[in-house]
């Protein structure tokens, strides 16, 4: 099973409707993130969290919300989405004692028309 | 402003040569450099990774060089095999222990 799940994988919606991602984890670990890949770009970080009750913007963080619901679960949404939002979306976890190296899900590819 | 940067999109190599990619950054506060593969359809997964206070890490076939005064970092593998055809990406540890990106590069293996 894999330690890092995202639902859906793929996802087509329309501008101006309010979707939601969601990433689970079964690794056990404190720290979360966002991040969106863009083709040519590398990954840039929407959000992140270091625990249940700490919440933290990352670079691009306009137009998205998170939500911690638990320590294995961190969800993304998008308010209302626009067609530059679409784009492959990561989760990511993290160990505190292995600060430098993250798991990712297997991605979710959304777009927005 | 891109602070991490592969400025290679995809490199070429036969099976059993050398494979090497590179990455050069901006930002001399970085204090750690990692390296991530990905396959299609799937997310990043670690390689290897280099602190700031070395020069050189090595993992079986994979060798990640640091030249600090350049701020450039590249990774080695050898021999490369099918199995290494992926997106290579470059990633350094900046504050807050937040990654910054390079943009990948695609490496193809030929047999």
């Amino acid at each position: 099973d894999a330690d890092v799940t995202q639902t859906p994988r793929n996802r087509i919606t329309k501008t101006g409707k309010r979707i939601m991602l969601e990433c689970s984890q079964t690794k056990g670990h404190d720290r979360m993130y966002w991040y969106r890949q863009d083709p040519g770009l590398g990954l840039r970080l929407i959000y992140y969290s270091f625990d249940v009750k700490d919440i933290n913007k990352g670079e691009i963080s306009d137009g998205y919300s998170v939500s911690r619901q638990a320590q294995a679960k961190f969800s993304l949404s998008l308010e209302s989405a626009i067609p530059n939002q679409t784009a492959l979306y990561f989760c990511a976890t993290s160990d505190p004692g292995q600060r430098e190296t993250q798991y990712f899900g297997p991605g979710t590819r959304l777009l927005v028309l | 402003d891109q602070q991490v940067k592969q400025n290679s999109p995809s490199l070429s190599v036969q099976e059993g040569r050398i494979s090497i990619l590179n990455c050069d950054y901006t930002n001399s506060m970085f204090d750690y450099f990692l390296w991530y593969k990905k396959y299609p359809a799937e997310g990043p997964t670690f390689l290897i990774s280099i602190s700031s206070i070395k020069d050189k890490n090595e993992d079986g076939r994979f060798t990640v060089f640091l030249n600090k005064s350049a701020k450039h970092l590249s990774l080695h593998i050898v021999p490369s095999q099918p199995g290494d055809s992926a997106v290579y990406f470059c990633a350094a540890r900046g504050g807050n222990y937040q990654l910054i990106w390079g943009a990948g590069t695609k490496l193809i293996i030929k047999p």
